[in-house]
């Protein structure tokens, strides 16, 4: 499969704790998206990088969440200290080029559910 | 700001029907408008964008800057067309922080 690939596809941690996702884009495209979707909602912005640039950053991104893309490949999400608010599925996506207009191809998601 | 309204959650149609999903838009520079479809147990995937001006699976989609809208629509639809479909924005050589709408379903009955 040379799609986008997001690990672990489900997530269930405690409140309080740190959770750390990994996505691994298609391997020739140089930007890559992270969203949150939550029930009945359309994916939300939080960030986005070109290489290893991290060129935006949603504003109602909590300083919980961080993520990286150490060497313009795969990319990580991490948030400390969850909150059940937290709970959604997160989506990765990655497209080739310098323009957004490029498609955007989506990942499987990981599904957090915070207790 | 830029913002994307989907007024409808869910539009249950027959096969066989026409097929009208509305997106209208808020953006103070140039748009680019997409439409991205799930269908169940898949990820999300794009349908079609306005520069292309492509016809996808017999859905198409105009952006009409005058009434900021960019509806999706379908002549006769197909029972494999239900899924949730998704409008969304980016901003053409401004912003590029894409913008969903929350989404309308689509179910097709036979």
């Amino acid at each position: 499969d040379t799609g986008v690939s997001q690990n672990p596809r489900h997530k269930i941690t405690k409140r309080g704790q740190n959770v750390t996702f990994r996505c691994d884009p298609i391997s020739e495209h140089n930007r890559l998206y992270w969203y949150r979707q939550t029930l009945g909602q359309g994916p939300e912005f939080l960030t986005y990088f070109q290489n290893e640039a991290q060129l935006e950053k949603s504003r109602l991104l909590s300083d919980r969440f961080s993520a990286e893309r150490p060497k313009g490949s795969f990319s990580t999400l991490e948030i400390q200290r969850t909150e059940q608010g937290d709970s959604a599925m997160y989506l990765c996506a990655s497209s080739l080029g310098d323009r957004v207009s490029y498609e955007q191809y989506f990942g499987p998601g990981t599904r957090l559910t915070v207790t | 700001a830029q913002r994307v309204t989907q007024p409808e959650k869910l539009l249950s149609v027959f096969k066989g029907a026409p097929v009208e999903l509305k997106c209208n838009y808020s953006y103070s520079g140039s748009p680019e408008l997409f439409w991205y479809v799930q269908y169940s147990r898949q990820r999300l995937q794009l349908l079609l964008r306005h520069i292309s001006r492509e016809s996808i699976k017999g859905f198409t989609a105009d952006l009409n800057k005058g009434e900021t809208s960019f509806h999706l629509k379908k002549p006769f639809a197909q029972e494999e067309d239900s899924a949730m479909y998704y409008c969304a924005l980016s901003g053409l050589g401004g912003s590029y922080i894409p913008t969903f709408g929350r989404g309308t379903s689509l179910i097709v009955h036979p």
